[in-house]
């Protein structure tokens, strides 16, 4: 099996844009598809990119995602930071017969 | 408008057996694969597994942690999947969420294993 690593933390002021990377240890990050999904104090969470790179409706364009196969990892960018950002992201791939999920990184609107 | 709403959870002793139960609305279930993953109080997410649509052989996956002990099955007639956890251990507590892979989430059942 393969791991995903994310960041413990990252900070960034309102307006700003901030970059979060998953990082995946073995195995191609092209070869299947990551998730991020955003999980707000106290909720459960949800999906914010898709399919590497895919929105769900409702998701503001803010939020973009995207994968580097010579660092092998896949990125989350938020630019125009809010403070309804502030929630902590996790990154999530799989294999044939498992999926993955990425320590969570948390993130702070400050 | 999809919905996944997740049930069964409570208080369950270390040994104990404890069926979950996801019931979706606002898609066609049968088409959809369906999954479960748990949070443990302040940790981050973890798979537990997920069954394949019929059209894909209904089969299953599951985490090393849970393999052998949990069971995940599903009714289309009445859009519910099911997550059955046997031998739970007191690592198993946490909030378990259905999700439809990889859209939509439920909003949770807590699980507490504890004598």
């Amino acid at each position: 099996n393969f791991m995903l690593t994310q960041p413990h933390s990252v900070s960034e002021s309102p307006g700003k844009t901030v970059t979060i990377s998953c990082t995946r240890s073995s195995g191609s990050i092209a070869s299947n598809y990551v998730q991020w999904y955003q999980q707000r104090p106290g909720s459960a969470p949800t999906t914010v990119i898709y399919e590497d790179n895919q929105r769900p409706s409702g998701v503001p364009d803010r939020f973009s995602g995207s994968i580097d196969s010579s660092s092998n990892s896949a990125s989350l960018t938020i630019s125009g930071l809010k403070t309804e950002d502030e929630a902590d992201y996790y990154c999530q791939s799989y294999d044939s017969s498992n999926w993955v999920f990425g320590g969570g990184t948390k993130l702070t609107v400050l | 408008e999809v919905q996944l709403v997740e049930s069964g959870g409570g208080l369950v002793q270390p040994g104990r057996s404890l069926r979950l139960s996801c019931t979706a609305s606002g898609f066609t279930f049968g088409d959809y694969a369906m999954s479960w993953v748990r949070q443990a109080p302040g940790k981050g997410l973890e798979w537990v597994g997920f069954i394949r649509s019929k059209a894909y052989g209904g089969t299953t996956e599951y985490a090393a942690s849970v393999k052998g002990r949990f069971t995940i099955s599903r009714d289309d007639s009445k859009s519910i999947a099911y997550l059955q956890m046997n031998s739970l251990k007191t690592e198993d507590t946490a909030v378990y969420y259905c999700t439809r892979p990889f859209d939509y989430w439920g909003q949770g059942t807590l699980v507490t294993v504890s004598s």
